[in-house]
């Protein structure tokens, strides 16, 4: 079953802290995105990756960013984390020009302290 | 996002009544998408449409997209306890593969 893995379901971190969150996908996609989730505003893009060493700024791309060193694995860094991050993080990946849509993962619940 | 609006925000309804969601778009879309989502985890693909006047079905869930390809809806015919989730509409403005997405519809269906 092909599928799109986020490391962690549920991560508290301090403010300040710098923070991994890592998502793998096994369907040879070549698009992958990062969002939040949150109530009320919906998922908002924060960066997203048509290719290996290739990033995209999404909506709200302040105080994240990313790294896409092989086509399967694209990590979301939080260089300084703040509580105003606390929120659900989902990863997804796609077929370029793809008819079937996004898979997503699990997602990332992250809370700062 | 304002570029896409969802509504109702949430429905409650008795199961095995029908029921429809609303998403309407700012502008010309390229690719209309459906998902739904289980309460704090990740979403599921139903549906894509792409050509106005386009519907597509899956089992009891049906979605449609108006001819100006700006609005679209997804009518579900005999709810049941399985249906219940939030269910979200994403739009692709330029075929980019980058979708934007609405804030989402809360759907509760009791017994």
């Amino acid at each position: 079953d092909v599928k799109v893995t986020q490391s962690s379901r549920y991560l508290v971190k301090r403010t300040g802290e710098k923070v991994f969150l890592e998502c793998v996908q096994d369907m040879d996609h070549e698009n992958m995105f990062w969002y939040r989730q949150d109530p009320g505003l919906g998922l908002r893009l924060i960066y997203f990756s048509y290719d290996v060493k290739m990033k995209e700024k999404g909506d709200i791309p302040e105080g994240y960013s990313v790294s896409r060193e092989k086509k399967e694995r694209f990590s979301l860094i939080l260089e300084s984390a703040s509580t105003n991050q606390t929120s659900m993080y989902l990863c997804a990946s796609s077929l370029l020009q793809g008819q079937y849509g996004y898979t997503f993962g699990s997602g990332t619940r992250l809370t700062v302290v | 996002s304002q570029e896409l609006e969802q509504s109702p925000q949430s429905l409650i309804v008795q199961e095995g009544k029908n029921l429809t969601i609303n998403c309407t778009s700012s502008k010309t879309l390229y690719g209309l998408y459906w998902y739904k989502q289980k309460y704090g985890e990740g979403l599921i693909f139903l549906m894509m449409l792409q050509k106005g006047g386009e519907e597509k079905s899956h089992e009891k869930i049906t979605a449609k997209l108006d001819e100006k390809k700006q609005q679209s809806s997804l009518h579900i015919t005999a709810s049941q306890p399985s249906h219940a989730g939030i269910y979200l509409c994403g739009a692709d403005f330029a075929n980019t593969d980058k979708l934007i997405f609405g804030t989402g519809t809360r759907l509760q269906v009791f017994p």
